[in-house]
């Protein structure tokens, strides 16, 4: 089945700066690659997303990049901001079958003021 | 008008018990979904459900039961609940999920419910 694995678990940067979150999976038939964020104490919530027919996308100050041939994506955040601050999944579609999103298991964001 | 809204939002328990969390969502999705987060905040499915219709049921004790009455309903029931089911249940709903709407699995999750099995 899909593994995705995702780096690093935890990143601390400083305000301003930028940061990348990076993702890999293990079915090349996956097709759909969502990012979600979520706060403490809170539900998770998609803040982009990439099919796999797109090599990168961006929203304002987040952008996803997509290489099908490695099997990677990766989440990159600029500008960032102490609101920033949440942890991040990266999640893989699976494709045929009984279809479902298999998560990275976050990674924790902390920016700092 | 909450998308997709679960109850309780906090469960606490005896080891033994056995519980229920409901969940509905408004979005006229045909998908809904339960999964568990645990402490080290891994999220992992444990069951989906198409138009009412089991679809995906990972490796998940006999003790947890999902019923989905309607497809805007999903619930989850636990019998003799254990010290290592303490976690954050979350629903989560989407459109389509069986491959027919291609990438088209945008999931709205609920905001959790937290589990405390004493």
């Amino acid at each position: 089945g899909e593994n995705v694995e995702q780096h690093p678990s935890t990143l601390s940067v400083q305000e301003g700066d930028s940061a990348v979150i990076k993702c890999t999976y293990s079915d090349s038939a996956s097709n759909y690659f969502p990012w979600y964020k979520q706060e403490l104490g809170k539900r998770p919530q998609l803040i982009i997303d990439i099919r796999s027919n797109v090599g990168e996308k961006k929203d304002q100050r987040i952008a996803v990049t997509l290489n099908k041939t490695a099997k990677h994506f990766s989440l990159h955040i600029t500008e960032t901001q102490p609101e920033d601050s949440a942890v991040y999944f990266c999640a893989a579609k699976t494709q045929g079958g009984s279809e479902k999103l298999v998560f990275g298991k976050g990674t924790k964001l902390t920016v700092n003021p | 008008d909450t998308a997709v809204s679960q109850t309780p939002k906090y469960l606490v328990t005896q080891m033994g018990n056995d519980k229920s969390i409901k969940c509905e969502q408004n979005l006229g999705h045909d998908t809904m979904y339960w999964y568990k987060q645990d402490s080290k905040k891994f999220l992992k499915i444990m069951f989906s459900y198409n138009n009412k219709e089991l679809i995906i049921n990972e490796t998940v004790p006999n003790r947890f039961s999902p019923k989905s009455p309607d497809k805007a309903h999903l619930n989850l029931h636990i019998n003799s609940l254990e010290l290592g089911d303490s976690a954050v249940y979350f629903c989560a709903s989407s459109q389509a999920g069986t491959g027919r709407w291609f990438g088209k699995n945008i999931q709205y999750f609920g905001a959790g419910t937290r589990l405390s099995v004493l």
